[in-house]
């Protein structure tokens, strides 16, 4: 089945410590999405791919950064993680961003800062 | 700019009853409307959209209709299941934000036996 993997499903690191999430997608689409959602709330979008063409979300902190070096793996590199980052980390897909497609999630990956 | 605003759960049911999920919007034209369901552990997944005015979403026995006059979404299901238990959001997008989804803050439902 056609999906949105991310890998792993729980990561555990401490203050400070630079930590990548990793996502990867056999739905051949091209464009890529990372969004953090922290307890209770919605998901709030950090960046994404269109192809190779990177869009940062005007309120992302420097500390978040992101390499697509292909179609199918996108990745997701924390700095310097604060307490403040742990969450839950989701990456989606769609075909394209100008058409009201649908996104793909994957099932996330909950990040613990020690 | 363009927000979504749903009614705060928890919502506590009990099996076989009723849900709706109210879910109302602000945007400047027409956009496209979603919800996605959330279940325990678990990323989400889309539930239902709909992309005009008037537009009907369904799926899984859940509706949705499009109410350009009010600016709504609202979600119902006849008859909810314990299976049903999940976080419930309701989003929005434009073809000019380039598929950005804005998101409610979502709605947790749990389902008793």
């Amino acid at each position: 089945d056609a999906m949105v993997i991310q890998n792993p499903r729980y990561q555990v690191t401490q203050f400070g410590k630079p930590v990548t999430l990793s996502c990867s997608q056999t739905l051949n689409h091209n464009v890529m999405y990372w969004y953090q959602q922290k307890s209770s709330q919605a998901p709030k979008l950090l960046f994404h791919y269109y192809d190779k063409d990177f869009n940062n979300e005007a309120d992302t902190p420097d500390n978040f950064q992101s390499r697509r070096p292909n179609t199918s793996f996108c990745f997701l590199d924390i700095r310097s993680p604060g307490l403040g980052d742990a969450a839950m980390y989701l990456c989606a897909t769609s075909r394209e961003p100008r058409e009201n497609n649908e996104q793909f999630f994957g099932p996330g990956t909950r990040l613990t800062v020690l | 700019g363009d927000s979504v605003t749903q009614m705060e759960g928890p919502v506590t049911l009990s099996e076989e009853a009723f849900l709706t999920i109210n879910c109302t919007y602000t945007a400047t034209g027409y956009p496209s409307l979603f919800w996605y369901v959330q279940y325990p552990g678990e990323g989400l997944q889309l539930l239902l959209k709909a992309t005009k005015a008037d537009d009907k979403g369904s799926n899984k026995g859940f509706e949705a209709t499009y109410r350009k006059e009010t600016t709504s979404f609202h979600l119902e299901k006849g008859s909810v299941q314990v299976s049903d238990s999940a976080v419930y959001f309701c989003a929005l997008t434009f073809k000019a934000a380039g598929n950005k989804l804005t998101f409610g803050g979502g709605t947790r439902v749990l389902v008793k036996p």
